[in-house]
């Protein structure tokens, strides 16, 4: 079936640091690739997006490509901030609806 | 504009008892979906409504869980017969078209249910 592995956290970062949160995909077919966050307290809501192969979805200060060969769409950000604190959700949509990872916590401390 | 909306926001049951939980989607979209998060399980997709039809009921885990959507708007995901096991954040959410496609899903709060 389609699945979706991303790292467990929780991770910890200082402010500025570099955030990779590593996720791989399974899927029989060409998923289309999501990142969603859930702020504290906040409900889900959609980070970036990619439709196809070699895309790179992008907001806020972060990215992810969606890479075939290795069915892989890493969330990366170059400097993270207090507020980037939230809970990191990779999914992937087949046959629309979304399978999603375990959800990754990251805290970002001053 | 108005996002998608769901109530109550908390609930608190005894076991055994039936429960009602609505969701009201974003006017216009025609797809809605449950799911389910909790702790041990992660986020888990429930049903699938493509205007008042459900073709995806693949997530529903028995048959004491069930959903229906009215006017190709509002939806209501009941559970009989609570088990303590039931104990979660339902989530809503609603797109305007097809998520494989890219369409982005917009979620609700969410409703906190507690099985005693």
């Amino acid at each position: 079936g389609n699945s979706v592995t991303q790292m467990e956290g929780p991770v910890t970062l200082s402010e500025e640091a570099f955030l990779t949160i590593n996720c791989t995909y399974t899927a029989t077919g060409y998923p289309s690739l999501f990142w969603y966050v859930q702020y504290p307290g906040e409900g889900l809501q959609l980070l970036l997006k990619a439709t196809k192969a070699d895309d790179k979805g992008s907001n806020k200060g972060f990215e992810a490509t969606y890479r075939k060969e290795t069915t892989s769409f890493h969330l990366e950000k170059g400097s993270v901030q207090v507020s980037d604190s939230a809970v990191y959700f990779c999914a992937l949509s087949l046959n629309t609806p979304l399978v999603f990872g375990k959800g990754t916590r990251l805290s970002v401390i001053a | 504009g108005a996002g998608v909306s769901q109530s109550p926001s908390n609930k608190v049951t005894e076991k055994g008892k039936d429960v009602e939980l609505r969701c009201d989607p974003i006017s216009g979209h025609t797809a809605l979906y449950w799911y389910r998060q909790s702790l041990g399980q992660g986020l888990e997709f429930l049903i699938y409504f493509q205007g008042n039809s459900a073709p995806d009921k693949s997530g529903l885990p028995s048959d004491r869980f069930s959903a229906e959507r009215t006017g190709g708007s509002v939806s209501t995901l009941t559970i009989q017969r609570t088990q303590q096991e039931d104990s979660a954040v339902y989530l809503c959410a609603s797109s305007l078209g097809r998520t494989s496609g890219g369409y982005e899903q917009y979620f609700g709060p969410g409703t906190r249910l507690t099985v005693t």
